[in-house]
């Protein structure tokens, strides 16, 4: 089965501080992984993907994400957290038993607060 | 360039009642999706569609259809409206070329759907 898991509903940090958004997945094949992250009211938006290459990722906003193939992991991160981060976040993987599909499968989403 | 435009954004329906949430996009992407958003669930996809004529179903398709006469166009039919269906609808879309050039997915702001 092809999933990611999101170990942590909700996740606090200092504005400054470095933050970290866990996430695990479960896929045959090699994996394509994203995070896509919500504002209130609004759809997801695309922050960033790994499909080959380089296991540090680099996206929007400042936001990066380390690629882990034994740990089966890709978790979020940014160096210095801003109170306008918070929102919610989302792991997803890209169904690779599909052929043509390109949906994606979606965690159930981290809720990331920025304490001023 | 407005992306990806859903249509209502709000809606109270009865139990039995029917409706047709509209989606359409301006990217020109061949692909596009309906997913459900509820509390703790992440996102589910309903259906998808691959180009113009062509639909297939996702995790969880009951109670609802699909039609793609269009590239443009995406609607998502609910027949008979159940409590159950209560959530929270994006429609999303991307880019596959089918030669290894493809894109993320572009998400709308969203239709939330009340049932009672």
């Amino acid at each position: 089965a092809q999933s990611v898991a999101q170990p942590e509903d909700q996740v606090n940090v200092a504005e400054g501080n470095p933050l970290t958004v866990k996430c695990t997945y479960s896929v045959s094949g090699n994996p394509y992984l994203f995070w896509y992250v919500q504002y209130p009211n609004r759809g997801l938006q695309f922050l960033l993907k790994y499909i080959t290459g380089d296991n540090l990722v680099k996206g929007s906003y400042g936001f990066e994400a380390e690629f882990n193939k034994s740990q089966t992991s890709f978790h979020l991160k940014k160096p210095s957290a801003l109170v306008s981060d918070s929102a919610l976040y989302f792991c997803a993987v890209r169904d690779t038993l599909k052929t043509g599909a390109n949906n994606l499968f979606f965690g159930t989403g981290t809720r990331l607060t920025v304490i001023p | 360039n407005a992306g990806v435009t859903q249509t209502p954004k709000f809606r109270i329906l009865k139990i039995g009642q029917s409706m047709t949430l509209q989606c359409t996009q301006d990217m020109n992407h061949n692909y596009m999706y309906w997913y459900r958003q509820d509390p703790g669930m992440g996102l589910k996809l309903i259906y998808y569609s691959v180009g113009a004529g062509i639909t297939d179903k996702g995790e969880v398709p009951n109670g609802y259809n699909v039609s793609r006469s269009t590239t443009e166009d995406f609607p998502l039919r609910l027949e008979l409206a159940a409590p159950s269906q209560t959530s929270v609808y994006f429609c999303a879309s991307s880019y596959d070329s089918g030669g290894g050039g493809w894109s993320p997915l572009h998400f709308g702001n969203g239709t939330r759907l009340t049932v009672t």
